[in-house]
């Protein structure tokens, strides 16, 4: 069964620093997610992605964050300077329509350490 | 902000047992998803609700939509060690649009053999 897949699955890396999460959709999703779960905390929205835009952005992604979709099968999201509340499992997401309509295929995740 | 409360946050019972979890919120979803997440790994879904007091059965599970749309309920029948992990609603408030779901804290079920 087709399935999405992020790398690394672990990044540790210093606080200013950028990091890059990748991930690789399901081939006929349309609609790519990244969202965030912080170590003991609930999975929260981060952005949404349609037609090679941003559709939605929740209030955590900020200027520090952004999303591309570099190719046909890419799609990563940048942390410009990494700050230790960035520390958390991020995870990617697609689906074949919007959100209410078909399910999201997470991805196991990328775990970012802060330190 | 919408919000979604789960409750119990933790539950721990025996196999064989039946047990109730719940999923709330003050405004109404246009649809309701619940997914079950193991450690290190994403959320899998496991059904999706949209019309208000509808029932969904998968295998021992029973998924209730209100009529309301505004809570759920996930109901399993002699539960076994291998249901154990998270289990997280999460809600769909934009009617179809593009914006991503909100999810509750979860329950974490603990089955014990």
């Amino acid at each position: 069964e087709p399935e999405v897949t992020q790398t690394p699955s672990h990044q540790v890396t210093q606080m200013g620093q950028e990091v890059i999460l990748r991930c690789v959709p399901i081939s006929n999703h349309l609609y790519f997610y990244w969202y965030r779960q912080i170590l003991g905390q609930k999975v929260e929205f981060l952005v949404s992605f349609y037609n090679n835009e941003i559709s939605e952005k929740s209030e955590i992604f900020d200027d520090q964050f952004s999303v591309e979709r570099p190719d046909g099968s890419n799609f990563t999201l940048k942390i410009r300077s990494t700050k230790l509340e960035d520390s958390a499992m991020y995870f990617c997401a697609s689906s074949v329509s919007q959100p209410g309509n078909s399910p999201l295929h997470f991805g196991n995740g990328t775990r970012l350490t802060v330190t | 902000t919408q919000l979604l409360e789960q409750s119990p946050q933790f539950l721990s019972i025996q196999e064989g047992e039946n047990l109730t979890v719940y999923c709330n919120s003050s405004s109404v979803f246009s649809s309701l998803q619940w997914y079950r997440q193991e450690p290190g790994e994403g959320p899998v879904l496991l059904v999706t609700v949209v019309t208000g007091g509808e029932v969904k059965k998968l295998k021992r599970l029973t998924f209730q939509f209100g009529d309301a749309r505004k809570d759920s309920s996930l109901h399993i029948t002699a539960a076994q060690p291998g249901d154990t992990g998270l289990y997280l609603c999460a809600g769909d408030y934009s009617g179809g649009g593009a914006d991503g779901l909100t999810f509750g804290k979860g329950t974490h079920l603990i089955i014990q053999p």
